[in-house]
């Protein structure tokens, strides 16, 4: 299997601009999970589906961030409008069993946003 | 509220030595204890998992523990080659409803030949 296929890698934005990051999990995989990873804060959850529903999204840190899982093999995390503060490393994962079962989670290779 | 600690942030070695990277919960009802490995520019892979009935788990050189009672977990690395230079992470994941991982901040570990 390919793994966790996140896009776009590295995305440069000016402030005010929307952004949305995507991924893939992996196939047969029903749990999927968006983190935000920072020096300061390391990694902290935003929001995760299980069976493409939203399961919890306390994690998401305010009203300009969304995110959806349209079907099992893609879900987007969008910013609108982006600022600065949200510049950051943004990893997709995705597991297997119901919820956060406690099985072995795969990391895809992160999306590196910088908001100018 | 959980917490997770990582000590030491940072550790240098020469090659060959075996070492100790710590970590540390607050919150002992956990569901399981998971330590990952980061390379620079990557994302994280998951080295081993601890449920919470299990005293440890080895894969390789890698040994982790678990102490629930006393709230800490130390991930064991035998004969420290370069390639292990990363920044290793662990993470409780809580019992009960409200399953999530909660993160330390990583131990960033540098291998010298």
């Amino acid at each position: 299997d390919a793994g966790v296929i996140q896009s776009p890698r590295h995305e440069v934005t000016e402030m005010g601009q929307e952004v949305t990051l995507r991924c893939k999990p992996i196939s047969g995989h029903n749990s999927l999970f968006w983190y935000r990873q920072t020096m300061m804060r390391g990694l902290e959850l935003l929001i995760y589906f299980n069976n493409n529903v939203p399961i919890d999204d306390s994690g998401m840190p305010e009203d300009r961030f969304s995110a959806k899982m349209p079907n099992a093999s893609f879900s987007t995390l969008k910013i609108q409008p982006s600022e600065p503060r949200d510049s950051a490393v943004y990893f997709c994962a995705s597991s297997t069993g119901q919820g956060i079962s406690g099985n072995t989670i795969y990391f895809g290779e992160g999306s590196w946003l910088t908001v100018v | 509220k959980q917490e997770v600690t990582q000590i030491p942030a940072a550790l240098s070695v020469p090659e060959g030595e075996n070492l100790v990277l710590n970590c540390s919960f607050t919150d002992s009802a956990i569901y399981n204890l998971q330590w990952f490995r980061q390379d620079p520019g990557k994302g994280l892979t998951s080295l081993l998992l601890i449920q919470s009935s299990q005293r440890e788990q080895t894969s390789g050189r890698l040994n982790a523990s678990l102490d629930k009672s006393s709230g800490r977990s130390t991930l064991y690395i035998a004969a420290s080659q370069p390639g292990d230079s990363a920044t290793y992470l662990c993470a409780a994941q809580n019992a009960g409803n409200n399953r999530k991982l909660i993160w330390g901040l990583g131990t960033s570990l540098a291998v010298n030949p």
